[in-house]
This record gives structure tokens, C-alpha cells and sequence, in this order.
């Protein structure tokens, strides 16, 4: 079955600081999609990226930038000098190539202080 | 604009009451899902549906019910069966089955039982 793990329940850094928030996926398929998304305070899920298991090259976006690497199930997202914006809820998700179940991880909240 | 809307934002049930979260999208998305979210628990799958007259159950489908006659709407049912309905609640959809995208979220349903 899928699983998806977020070791990290919450993190709190000061503002500039880099954080890494880190997630680990099982999975049986060959084929499968990984997701990251933000909810900030207000509770809508606000899509960041997604990745597919065949294609394991790192993305920088901004200040976001994710490192997939198969040998490990991790797809880590970093945050480079953070933001007190960036203070959100972020979860990790798996899609499995089979069908369209969306499985999350339990999130990690992002404390960033001024 | 296109995205889906949830309502109400809030809603108070009686103990032993069925109540309904409504569930509208206008992206032309064949899918759509619900998610149960606890403090600590991340999402979780309730029902899910790919495609007007077909659904399927989640991880934690007892006490919930769902119809999709229209493409547009998924409408969820809490039902008095459900032990514990205290909860936010979150619709999402996303293109179809055969390709595998992103979901986009609404703003959620947060369930109270008075």
C-alpha cells in the first residue's frame, strides 16, 4: 500500500534562515506522481509542484526547490531564505499510476519569526 | 473564475442530525474527492469519484455518503452514523483518471457537533 511520511511535525526558524522539510514515500508502483502543497491559515490547499516518478531531476522555483531521489522514496522541499508568508502547513502527497488516489502525508507546520 | 466551491464555510450539527456539505466546480474536472482533515492526521480520503454516476469509497467512508449526478457537483453527507463528524473537510478535483494532475481544493467545510 502507499504511505506517506512527514517525520516532521512542526519546524520554527527565523526569518533568512533555510529550512528543509522532508518526505518519504512507499510505494509498489513503477509509475507514480508526488505532490507538494501549501495550506496556509486560511484552509484551502494551494497546489506547489508535482513530479513524476521517471523523472528525478531536481527543480528550483524562487526560493523553493525540491530534490526527488528514487534510492531513498524521499522528495525533500527546501525553502531558501525563508519568508514570514511562507508560515503554512505543507503536505507531501502520492498518486498512484494505477488510479487517482491522492495520498497525503500528516504535514509539517512552518513557523517562520521575524 | 474557474475553482470549486465549498459551502457553507462553517456548519453546527445536532447530535443525530444528517447534514450536507456542498461540493461545486466549473473546471470541467471528471474527478473529484473528498478529504476529512484532523489537527495532526493530515488528509484523509473519504469518497471519491471519477467520472457523473460512479463513486468510490475512501479510506474512512463509513458514516459519509456522496451522489455525482452532475459533473459540477459531489455533494457529501454526514450522516448520524458517523461517530465523530467534528472536522474540516475539503473537496477537490482534478482533470480525470487517465491523467494524472494535480488537485485543486476548495476553501473547506469546518463541521461542528453541538
Amino acid at each position: 500500500a502507499q504511505k506517506v511520511t512527514q517525520a516532521q511535525t512542526e519546524i520554527s526558524v527565523v526569518e533568512k534562515e533555510d529550512v528543509t522539510l522532508d518526505c518519504v514515500y512507499e510505494t509498489r508502483d513503477t509509475t507514480y506522481y508526488l505532490f507538494w502543497y501549501k495550506q496556509p491559515p486560511s484552509g484551502e490547499l494551494v497546489f506547489l509542484i508535482r513530479r513524476n516518478s521517471f523523472d528525478e531531476q531536481n527543480e528550483i522555483s524562487g526560493r523553493y526547490s525540491w530534490n526527488f531521489q528514487k534510492s531513498t522514496s524521499s522528495f525533500n522541499f527546501t525553502i531558501t531564505a525563508s519568508q514570514v508568508v511562507d508560515s503554512a502547513v505543507y503536505f507531501c502527497a502520492h498518486l498512484s499510476g494505477g488510479y487517482n488516489k491522492l495520498i497525503f502525508g500528516a504535514g509539517t507546520r512552518l513557523a517562520v519569526h521575524p | 473564475d474557474g475553482g470549486i466551491t465549498q459551502s457553507p464555510k462553517y456548519l453546527f450539527r445536532k447530535e443525530g442530525q444528517n447534514v450536507t456539505l456542498s461540493c461545486e466546480q466549473n473546471l470541467n474536472h471528471d474527478a473529484m474527492y473528498w478529504y476529512r482533515q484532523d489537527p495532526g492526521q493530515g488528509l484523509r480520503l473519504i469518497y471519491y469519484s471519477q467520472i457523473v454516476n460512479d463513486f468510490q469509497k475512501g479510506d474512512i467512508a463509513e458514516g459519509y455518503s456522496v451522489s455525482r449526478e452532475k459533473k459540477e457537483s459531489f455533494p457529501l453527507t454526514v450522516t448520524s452514523a458517523q461517530k465523530n463528524p467534528t472536522a474540516f473537510y475539503l473537496c477537490a478535483s482534478s482533470v480525470s483518471r487517465a491523467r494524472r494532475t494535480e488537485a485543486f481544493f476548495g476553501q473547506g467545510t469546518r463541521l461542528t457537533v453541538v
